[in-house]
């Protein structure tokens, strides 16, 4: 699986939009670039997936570049409650699951 | 609602004892889970894959008599940290995969274990 870095962390007004970068140089062609967020003293949480297109879904967007070699998180209304540690993760889709985490991004959402 | 249970969720236990901690899905079948855990403020580190009917893949460098893993069912797999110690007190985590495309996953809401 690619090596992703990520900023260690981030701040974040409450009501603006957060966008979260991470970058992912030696990424493979069958490789898909996934977010997980964990809020403090809980378990992960899927955010969001996509290859090489722009995702999105109810709860943030991705946006790929075209080189593939960096995406960025982008909850758009950030709340309070987003406040938590953003992981991303590149891996082979398939079925053996396994996921490896970095040390992602704290990101803080202030009032 | 939570899709991924674990009992319990935090436990205290003496130096020496067995601790089991268990990983629910609920309302989907799992034949394959995903144990992990996690120190304080470090990321989290996955331990083992538990696979439904056959023996549990271990990472490397995780001891294997020393966490022992059991899939019993397509919805139960259980964690068991034996002869605890004080180094083993962490945050444990499950998950299970949501469907076909096993990388997104559910997580189950973690058991903290303190070993005293």
């Amino acid at each position: 699986d690619a090596k992703t870095t990520q900023p260690t962390s981030m701040d974040c007004a409450e009501g603006r939009a957060a966008n979260l970068p991470c970058n992912h140089s030696t990424i493979s062609g069958n490789e898909y670039v996934y977010w997980y967020r964990q809020i403090h003293s809980q378990g992960p949480q899927y955010i969001i997936h996509g290859l090489k297109n722009n995702e999105t879904n109810e709860m943030a967007s991705l946006i790929i570049t075209e080189d593939r070699k960096s995406s960025t998180l982008i909850l758009p209304h950030a709340t309070l409650r987003d406040t938590a540690v953003y992981y991303c993760i590149v891996s082979h889709a398939g079925n053996t699951g396994k996921l490896i985490f970095g040390q992602g991004t704290t990101l803080q959402v202030k009032p | 609602g939570a899709v991924v249970s674990q009992h319990p969720s935090r436990v205290i236990c003496k130096s020496g004892t067995s601790v089991k901690i268990e990983c629910r899905s609920l309302d989907f079948q799992a034949t394959t889970m995903f144990w992990y855990r996690q120190f304080p403020k470090q990321s989290l580190m996955l331990m083992a894959t538990s696979n439904e009917g056959s023996k549990a893949t271990y990472e490397q460098g995780v001891e294997k008599d020393k966490f022992l893993i059991n899939h019993a069912s397509l919805t139960l797999s259980t964690l068991t940290v034996t002869s605890a110690h004080p180094e083993d007190s962490s945050f444990y985590i499950c998950s299970a995969p949501r469907d076909t495309q096993a990388k997104t996953q559910y997580f189950g809401p973690g058991t903290r274990l303190l070993v005293l």
